[in-house]
């Protein structure tokens, strides 16, 4: 079945380093992977998101990867900063897009010593 | 833009009881996504409207339902509350111009306890 897994579940790094969390999806027809940022009693936001048209994309610190071939992406923050401390969640899009269903992964929690 | 906003923020039940929640999505968006978050089972979805149609449906019992008004305004139902219903209910609205638009903005949660 549809399934999103997500590594690692904990990632505790000193401010200034890289972080990295990587997904494994399930799907083959899935076409849009977003990343959500969770801060504490707030809903997920948006923070970047990638299509399968696509093999990488940048904002600033924030980067994501895509193999299709490998149903892998992943997410890359560089030079992280004490707020960049939340909980974030990858998700694929269910089958090609047309019904607003995504699936999510158990999600990193990310905290960034200063 | 104002983003999605949901009511109530916090919510209390008990066992037996229905209980209903609303969102408001982005002005202009036409879908609207819920999804049900806990610890255990994490971020899991519920059901999709567009256009006052259900679209699509996750795995959770009849006991969940929902509604779009022409607005776009959704409401989500859930009828005889059982403890593990206890959970943060999310709504995520959507432009769905077409297939390839597929941002979902989340809004702030409900957070339903059941007791």
């Amino acid at each position: 079945g549809e399934n999103v897994e997500q590594h690692p579940s904990t990632l505790s790094v000193q401010e200034g380093d890289s972080a990295v969390i990587k997904c494994t999806y399930s799907d083959s027809a899935s076409n849009y992977f977003p990343w959500y940022k969770q801060e504490l009693g707030k809903g997920p936001q948006l923070i970047i998101d990638i299509r399968s048209n696509v093999g990488e994309k940048k904002d600033q610190r924030i980067a994501v990867t895509l193999n299709k071939t490998a149903k892998h992406f992943s997410l890359h923050i560089t030079e992280t900063q004490p707020e960049d401390s939340a909980v974030y969640f990858c998700a694929a899009i269910h089958g090609s897009g047309n019904t607003g269903k995504l699936i999510f992964g158990q999600g990193t929690t990310l905290q960034v010593k200063p | 833009k104002a983003g999605v906003t949901q009511t109530p923020r916090y919510l209390i039940k008990t066992r037996g009881q229905q209980v209903t929640l609303s969102c408001s999505p982005i002005s202009g968006h036409r879908s609207v996504s819920w999804y049900q978050q806990t610890p255990g089972q994490g971020l899991q979805f519920l059901f999709e409207y567009f256009s006052e149609t259900q679209r699509n449906k996750g795995n959770f019992p009849g006991r969940f339902s929902g509604r779009q008004f022409s607005n776009s305004r959704s409401e989500m139902n859930v009828s005889t509350l059982e403890l593990g219903d206890s959970a943060l209910y999310l709504c995520a609205s959507s432009p769905r111009v077409s297939s390839n638009y597929n941002e979902q903005f989340f809004g702030p949660g409900t957070r339903l306890t059941v007791l």
